[in-house]
């Protein structure tokens, strides 16, 4: 399985941008990374996705490295409602795991006024 | 936008009782999956469907089964109930129409069973 390493925890000041790291140095070429969020008593979120180029959505930016063994999602004005758990996830292809997410520990981040 | 519900936010039910959580997506997806969260140990897959009346194990379907007798609805059902089963019951579903592997999953609320 590709795994990924993240921050245990991470402070922003509201309406900086927050940088949010991610190890994934066993990606396999055709796994896709995914970045959901789960803030506290509600489901996981879906914030954005990539293989290899960056991306950007209304919610957040997605930097891969050229190596694609390390990401970073980017939070461009971090508000109070932005605080949750940050989760970066690599897909497991295969016949035994399709459409299974592997959430590791994630990252607590916490915006602060 | 895309509504995935599940029928309560809380339940307390006692040891040996059987329970039954329901889940409604109004995007007719084809893709619908339980998971359990609990404290480090993070989401875990019980169940999946791909369609209807099919199934799959995820990684933990010890004491648990399921049913998805219509497209937007998938039931876990905890046939008879113990301590350990007390969790946070989080259901997803995803379309097909994605390329496979690219799919997202859309989340629920999350159900928080305790059972005593």
């Amino acid at each position: 399985d590709a795994k990924t390493t993240q921050p245990t925890s991470m402070d922003c000041a509201e309406g900086r941008a927050a940088n949010l790291p991610c190890n994934h140095s066993t990606i396999s070429g055709n796994e896709y990374v995914y970045w959901y969020r789960q803030i506290h008593s509600q489901g996981p979120q879906y914030i954005i996705h990539g293989l290899k180029n960056n991306e950007t959505n209304e919610m957040a930016s997605l930097i891969i490295t050229e190596d694609r063994k390390s990401s970073t999602l980017i939070l461009p004005h971090a508000t109070l409602r932005d605080t949750a758990v940050y989760y970066c996830i690599v897909r497991v292809l295969g016949a035994d795991s399709w459409g299974k997410l592997q959430f590791g520990a994630g990252t607590q981040v916490v915006v602060t006024p | 936008d895309v509504k995935v519900t599940q029928s309560s936010r809380y339940l307390v039910k006692r040891t040996g009782e059987k329970v039954f959580l329901e889940c409604v997506q109004d995007m007719d997806h084809e893709n619908m999956f339980w998971y359990r969260q609990d404290p480090g140990l993070g989401l875990r897959l019980i169940y999946f469907s791909y369609d209807v009346k099919m199934k799959e194990k995820g990684d933990i379907p010890e004491g648990y089964s399921v049913s998805r007798e219509k497209k937007e609805r998938f039931s876990l059902i905890l046939e008879s109930a113990s301590t350990n089963q007390t969790s946070m019951y989080l259901c997803a579903s995803s379309s097909v129409l994605t390329a496979r592997g690219r799919e997202t999953q859309y989340f629920g609320p999350g159900t928080r069973l305790l059972v005593l």
